[in-house]
């Protein structure tokens, strides 16, 4: 199992909808996680990060952590063709390692 | 307000050379880390560097070493390079003092060996 896993995509969404992107992690003493962004041929840019069980909200972007299950997600509402990129989940295990990442989640959003 | 800046941006290489790639942090950050991304993955962690000194290793062969100088700028060397070493390098900093883990990456340097 790898330590972190997300759905390789390609995720299509309409203009305007949410887009739904989903991480899980399988240590369980990962304490923070991240969500970037990267488009093609550019380097990662953290979109925000997640500490505590429940939502977290920025701007049009929603990080959902449920550390009983494992799982980080992201929600992009009123998506635009601009957020069409690659969506990295990373996660740190304790107070001082470093950020571990999945393959990321291919969006694409439709106009 | 300078970025993390890496260079070269791109280069190539052919098999058995050696490469020596880039880093400076950005200002008010001290810790760096490197990453390799092959096409198509995420970031795989290779080492991360504080005070001067390797802090943590990823499951990387000792063909990949670093350095931390004084003002916190790094250097990543790969040596007997391998076809399977072309790869997008990627290096982040953390500000100083930042208890959340956040990294903030490079442009990143596209090594290609042939």
């Amino acid at each position: 199992q790898k330590e972190v896993e997300q759905n390789s995509g390609p995720l299509s969404v309409p203009e305007g909808a949410i887009a739904s992107l989903n991480c899980t992690y399988s240590d369980r003493g990962s304490q923070s996680f991240f969500w970037y962004r990267q488009y093609s041929g550019k380097s990662p840019e953290l979109i925000m990060f997640i500490y505590s069980n429940g939502d977290k909200e920025d701007g049009r972007f929603t990080a959902q952590l449920n550390k009983a299950s494992q799982y980080v997600s992201l929600l992009i509402r009123d998506s635009q063709p601009s957020d069409s990129a690659t969506y990295l989940c990373a996660v740190r295990r304790g107070s001082q390692g470093n950020l571990i990442f999945g393959k990321g989640t291919k969006l694409s959003v439709k106009p | 307000d300078a970025g993390v800046t890496q260079s070269p941006t791109h280069l190539i290489k052919t098999r058995g050379q050696q490469v020596t790639l880039r880093c400076s942090p950005k200002s008010g950050h001290d810790t760096v880390s490197w990453y390799q991304q092959a096409l198509g993955q995420g970031p795989q962690f290779i080492f991360q560097y504080y005070e001067e000194e390797e802090r943590q290793r990823g499951n990387f062969p000792d063909r990949f070493s670093g350095h931390q100088f004084p003002n916190y700028s790094s250097e990543l060397n790969v040596n007997a390079l391998l076809l399977g070493d072309s790869a997008l390098y990627l290096c982040a900093s953390r500000p100083r003092g930042a208890n959340t883990g956040e990294l903030f990456f490079g442009e990143g340097s596209r090594l290609t060996v042939l």
